[in-house]
């Protein structure tokens, strides 16, 4: 899996957009980037995962650059329950093996 | 809504008493994993099914096992908890698609050992 290296924290006011970043610069042609985020004493949450185009669901939006080396987690109104370790995994996987979490970015919504 | 069901959500043994956790899905997902994770560290991956097949990692202790009666279940067996087994213990389930697979992880076990 390609390393990819993101911020160890970051602030949000409450409503705001956070935009978390994540650099993947050395991602190759198959692997996919996948984020999760695990809220304190609870199992890591799947959020969204792409591999080229820029993909929204429910929860967040992705936008991944041109070359692939880099990508963006949006959750465009953040809420107090937002606060969270957000992990962005670059991965291809044609069968089953390990979820390798790196450090992650912890991510504090403010009031 | 199809979901991974780990109980109970907190465990408390005694050293060296076996303890046994419990996963189910309703994802229909055709591989299930157990993950422990320690205070401040990543979860770390002790074995998976793929289908009925067990794999283990190669530095899971053997005082860790697992069953798969059926596709819906599976079980993290201690044979003999020690302190260090202290843990949260995380159920994931996902289907290999291709070069995609999203792992969809359960709320926990938190274990504690006396």
């Amino acid at each position: 899996d390609a390393k990819t290296t993101q911020p160890p924290s970051m602030d949000c006011a409450e409503g705001r957009a956070a935009n978390l970043p994540c650099n993947h610069s050395t991602i190759s042609g198959n692997e996919y980037v996948y984020w999760y985020r695990q809220i304190h004493s609870q199992g890591p949450q799947y959020i969204i995962h792409g591999l080229k185009n820029n993909e929204t669901n429910e929860m967040a939006s992705l936008i991944i650059t041109e070359d692939r080396k880099s990508s963006t987690l949006i959750l465009p109104h953040a809420t107090l329950r937002d606060t969270a370790v957000y992990y962005c995994i670059a991965r291809s996987s044609g069968s089953a093996r390990q979820l390798t979490f790196g450090s992650g970015t912890q991510l504090t919504v403010l009031p | 809504d199809a979901m991974v069901i780990q109980n109970p959500r907190y465990q408390v043994t005694q050293f060296g008493k076996p303890v046994t956790l419990s996963c189910s899905q309703t994802l229909n997902h055709n591989v299930m994993y157990w993950y422990q994770q320690k205070s401040s560290q990543a979860p770390k991956l002790l074995f998976h099914y793929y289908d009925k097949d067990f794999n283990n990692e190669a530095d899971t202790p053997d005082n860790f096992q697992s069953r798969r009666p059926n596709t819906s279940f599976c079980f993290l067996d201690i044979r003999s908890p020690g302190l260090g087994d202290a843990a949260m213990y995380l159920c994931a389930t996902s289907r290999v698609a291709g070069l995609q697979e999203t792992q969809y992880f359960g709320p926990g076990t938190r274990l504690l050992v006396l």
